[in-house]
C-alpha cells in the first residue's frame, strides 16, 4: 500500500498562475483533509471532505478550491497564486468513526513557492 | 491568542537524556489529545495518543495530559539521535465532526 500520494513534490509559481495539487490515498478513508504547514503557524486546515461528496471549509479556505474526485481522491486548486500561498501543502486522509482520535494519515507534501 | 500555544524550540539534548515536550491549550471541549512526530521533508506520523486526563505509556514515551490545567507533556526517555523531529500536538473534541488543531511544533535534536 502507497498510503498517502501527493503531485507534485515541489512547484514554483508565478504571481497570477493556477495550479492543483493532487492527492490520493489507497487505505478506503472517508475522510480527507488538505493542509497548509508555515513557519510560526504549525498545522492549518484549508478544506476537509468528511466523505465522497461532501466538502467544508477550515481553518483558512480564502483562495483555494477544493474538489473530492471520489473516495480516493482530493485535489486542491489554486486559481490565482500569491505570494501568501507560499507553504508546504499536506493531504491527509482518516477512517470515519465515533471516536475521533482515528489517526490521520499524511502524504509527504508539496513544496510549493509563489514569486 | 492561539487555542493551542506549543514553544518551538529549538530544543538539542545529549544522547540519552529525558526530553520534556509541552503544549497548553484554551478549549476545554477538547478530549482527545496527540503527538505526531514529523521527520525533516517528510510529513506528520501518529506517535500517541490519550483520551481524556491520566498518562499513557509506549515504550521509551510517555504522554500526559492535565485536563483542570489544560497542559499536555510527552516526556521520551533515554533519547536517541533517530528521535531528532518535530514534534506535533494535536488535539479534538468528543464528536466525530471535530477537526485535529494542532500545535505549532517543537524541533528537537538529540545529539551523539
Amino acid at each position: 500500500n502507497a498510503g498517502v500520494t501527493q503531485t507534485p513534490k515541489f512547484q514554483v509559481l508565478k504571481t497570477g498562475q493556477s495550479m492543483t495539487l493532487q492527492c490520493a490515498q489507497d487505505m478506503n478513508h472517508n475522510s480527507m483533509y488538505w493542509y497548509r504547514q508555515d513557519p510560526g503557524m504549525g498545522l492549518r486546515l484549508i478544506y476537509y471532505s468528511a466523505s465522497e461528496g461532501t466538502t467544508d471549509k477550515g481553518e483558512v479556505p480564502n483562495g483555494y478550491n477544493v474538489s473530492r474526485l471520489n473516495k480516493r481522491e482530493f485535489s486542491l486548486r489554486l486559481e490565482s497564486a500569491a505570494p501568501s500561498q507560499t507553504s508546504v501543502y499536506f493531504c491527509a486522509s482518516r477512517e470515519r468513526g465515533e471516536r475521533t482520535y482515528n489517526e490521520q494519515f499524511f502524504g509527504p507534501g508539496t513544496r510549493l513557492t509563489v514569486l | 491568542q492561539k487555542e493551542v500555544e506549543q514553544d518551538p524550540g529549538p530544543l538539542s539534548v545529549p544522547e540519552g537524556a529525558i526530553v520534556s515536550l509541552n503544549c497548553t491549550y484554551s478549549n476545554s471541549a477538547f478530549q482527545y489529545f496527540m503527538w505526531y512526530r514529523q521527520y525533516s521533508r517528510k510529513g506528520p506520523e501518529l506517535l500517541m495518543y490519550t483520551y481524556s486526563s491520566g498518562n499513557k505509556e509506549d515504550g521509551r514515551f510517555t504522554a500526559q495530559v492535565d485536563k483542570s490545567s489544560k497542559y499536555i507533556s510527552l516526556f521520551i526517555r533515554d533519547s536517541q539521535p533517530s528521535d531528532s523531529a518535530t514534534y506535533l500536538c494535536a488535539m479534538s473534541g468528543e464528536t466525530s465532526g471535530s477537526r485535529l488543531t494542532f500545535g505549532e511544533g517543537t524541533q528537537l535534536t538529540v545529539n551523539p
